[in-house]
């Protein structure tokens, strides 16, 4: 099992503010990151798909970075809303085995109003 | 619409008994997951399905079994060797393995083992 860590593991937000998060994982036979979102009661949703070192990715006011020289990736939240409050997971991806995905445990972000 | 299915959201067992996990999905992909969540823990792998009539097992096999006799359809079946069952399980399909897109995640069913 390849170690995957996300932190802070929860974070809360004032409504309005910006916020970022990271997900650590192994820098060596790297082949993807995905960003989850899963929100209370609904299934977890794909945010992003990155598989080039540099990689920025951006949805609306969401947006993720990649350094997979480091082993590290953050997720940025610009302006928080509250229904960007869930749960963000990460899963990284070997060259090994590219059916299996790693999951971290998830960093969860409350935002207040 | 297009989805993944899972059944029943909620389902209780008494210790002992086998218990079948229902999952469909009608993307039309043809790769298939189960995953098993606990508290404080990431989504761990029981076992993926890259093909019909083909199956792998994942991190955390031990204690279950599943088939892919249909492209849609991936039922787990949590059996008494489970040490411990009770856990949120999660089903996922994606195009193939190598997917741009991601996963498509079901909507869960909570296990309860009394």
């Amino acid at each position: 099992i390849l170690n995957v860590e996300q932190s802070p593991q929860s974070l809360h937000v004032q409504e309005g503010d910006s916020t970022n998060f990271t997900c650590s994982f192994p820098s060596s036979n790297f082949y993807a990151l995905h960003w989850y979102r899963w929100e209370t009661a609904k299934s977890p949703e794909a945010l992003f798909v990155m598989t080039l070192n540099g990689d920025e990715k951006k949805k609306g006011r969401i947006s993720a970075t990649l350094n997979t020289k480091e082993g590290y990736s953050y997720l940025y939240i610009k302006g928080s809303q509250p229904e960007d409050s869930a749960t963000y997971l990460c899963a990284f991806i070997s060259g090994s085995n590219d059916y299996k995905l790693s999951f971290g445990a998830g960093t969860t972000v409350t935002v207040r109003a | 619409d297009g989805g993944i299915t899972q059944s029943p959201k909620y389902l209780f067992r008494k210790e002992g008994q086998n218990v079948t996990l229902s999952c469909e999905q009608n993307l039309n992909h043809d790769a298939m997951y189960w995953y098993r969540q606990d508290p404080g823990q990431g989504l761990r792998l029981i076992y993926y399905s890259q093909i019909v009539n083909d199956f792998q097992k994942g991190d955390i096999a031990e204690g279950y079994s599943v088939s892919r006799e249909k492209k849609e359809s991936f039922p787990l079946t949590v059996t008494s060797a489970q040490k411990n069952p009770t856990a949120f399980y999660l089903c996922a399909s994606s195009i193939q393995g190598r997917s741009s897109t991601g996963q498509f995640f079901g909507p869960g069913t909570r296990l309860t083992v009394l």
